[in-house]
């Protein structure tokens, strides 16, 4: 069971404007910044928001991040065929790192 | 560019020590602030920090698998690797090794090994 709590699936249609939740607690996401990631299958994650808002470079700017309080959210505008991939949260907790258990986006 | 990529056995018996190798290229582990960490993905499940070393050497665990986990760098040959002692089926999973920019996130990442513990 992960520690950072997110919802399984969504799904959106092409265009339309999804979030994901990522539900933690005051010693991880209530007290550090948080990171997403994406993963397309069979492939490594990578790194989509960091600092809680902030989008490496070549990220559109489609994915943007929020948090607030012991929650953050990721959402995708404009969705796209190539968004299919599982997204997970990650915050520090202490000196180690938890990651959300996952969630698998799918475009309709 | 930095490129991170993974090396070990594939197959490892229960009860055995995993040992896996982190070979990077492109730039040094012991120079700017970076975490060298290694992260591990079971078929199907999301993602599990296993630990990580900093540039300085000094070394942060996953507290669930502290007692069974070393992380070591090898300066000289630009590496570093992941010992898992005790292993048990449940440590069957893709391994991946990744570097972070202080706490900014990992921005680069092995391509995955997978490791299957078995008899």
């Amino acid at each position: 069971q992960s520690v950072l709590t997110q919802p399984p699936s969504a799904s959106g249609t092409p265009g339309q404007r999804v979030t994901i939740s990522c539900s933690g607690s005051s010693s991880n996401i209530g007290s550090n910044t948080v990171n997403w990631y994406q993963q397309l299958p069979g492939t490594a994650p990578k790194l989509l928001i960091y600092s809680n808002n902030q989008r490496p470079s070549g990220v559109p700017d489609r994915f943007s991040g929020s948090k607030s309080g012991t929650s953050a959210s990721l959402a995708i505008s404009g969705l796209q065929s190539e968004d299919e991939a599982d997204y997970y949260c990650a915050a520090r907790d202490d000196s180690y790192w938890v990651f959300g258990g996952g969630t698998k986006l799918t475009v309709l | 560019q930095v490129q991170l990529q993974e090396s070990g056995p594939g197959l490892v018996k229960p009860s055995q020590t995993l040992s896996l190798t982190c070979t990077v290229s492109g730039g040094s582990i012991s120079s700017g602030s970076y975490y060298w960490s290694w992260i591990r993905q079971p078929a199907g499940k999301g993602l599990e920090w296993i630990g990580r070393i900093y540039t300085s050497g000094s070394t942060n665990y996953n507290p669930s698998l502290k007692s069974r986990v070393t992380i070591s760098a090898d300066t000289s040959k630009n590496q570093f690797s992941l010992k898992l002692s005790s292993v048990t089926a449940a440590d069957t999973a893709v391994y991946y090794c990744a570097r972070a920019l202080g706490y900014t996130g990992y921005e680069k990442w092995g391509q995955g090994t997978l490791v299957t513990v078995s008899s």
